[in-house]
């Protein structure tokens, strides 16, 4: 079974500008997971989607978004780049989500903004 | 951002030896999980724990769900250059899968 992957694997965009990042889940996993890695706040989640609805959210600003497909397949978005959304995005898929559900999790997408 | 305490932050030590490492939180949670990740990498999840009490076993690894359900232990056995990387813990609890890291502990091991 294939697992988590993510697109691109790395990105450079200057301030100001947008990004998309993309998220294909495990076959049968229904819920994508996003968190944000960076060296001075650690792992921190961003949100959540299943069933193409927003099922959680972290303390991020507005300028933070995302989707998800009737695939499953997953999508954020970050608009208004500041240099401090420099980091790694990590996806994570699991089939139901809930408190006991086992998250597996994607490469990761390196952003740099510059 | 919310991080769990996770000690020690860094570790070196000599092939073979073992290690031990662990995690404490405020709060309580239904699930502790440990995951490895690799530089550049995403975390792959190593051993989930499930009941307070649990000892659970992977291999050289052995993790437990401490009993008030604020803490856990990941202990390695006989390392290899191979467990080089860093060890995060997680907790998640109520109803949602969202999940909160320990700050990581790196581990180095000298052949």
């Amino acid at each position: 079974k294939a697992g988590v992957t993510q697109t691109p694997r790395y990105l450079i965009k200057t301030r100001g500008q947008q990004v998309t990042l993309s998220c294909s889940p495990i076959s049968g996993h229904r819920s994508v997971s996003w968190y944000q890695q960076t060296p001075g706040q650690g792992l921190q989640f961003l949100f959540e989607y299943f069933s193409e609805t927003q099922r959680n959210k972290g303390n991020f600003p507005g300028r933070f978004s995302g989707r998800q497909f009737s695939n499953s397949r997953s999508e954020m978005n970050v608009s208004t780049l500041e240099l401090g959304d420099s980091a790694l995005y990590l996806c994570a898929s699991s089939r139901l989500g809930g408190g006991t559900d086992t998250q597996y999790f994607g490469p990761g997408t390196r952003l740099t903004v510059l | 951002g919310q991080q769990l305490n996770q000690s020690p932050q860094s570790m070196f030590i000599q092939e073979g030896e073992d290690v031990s490492m662990n995690c404490t939180s405020s709060s309580i949670f239904n699930t502790w999980l440990w995951y490895k990740q690799d530089p550049g990498e995403g975390p792959v999840l190593l051993i989930a724990l499930y009941k307070a009490g649990e000892l659970t076993s992977n291999g050289r690894l052995t993790a437990q769900f401490g009993i008030t359900r604020k803490d856990s232990f990941l202990n390695i056995s006989a390392s290899i250059p191979s467990d080089v990387g860093i060890y995060f813990c997680a907790g998640q609890g109520g109803a949602t899968n969202k999940l909160i890291f320990g700050t990581g502990t790196l581990l180095a091991v000298q052949p």
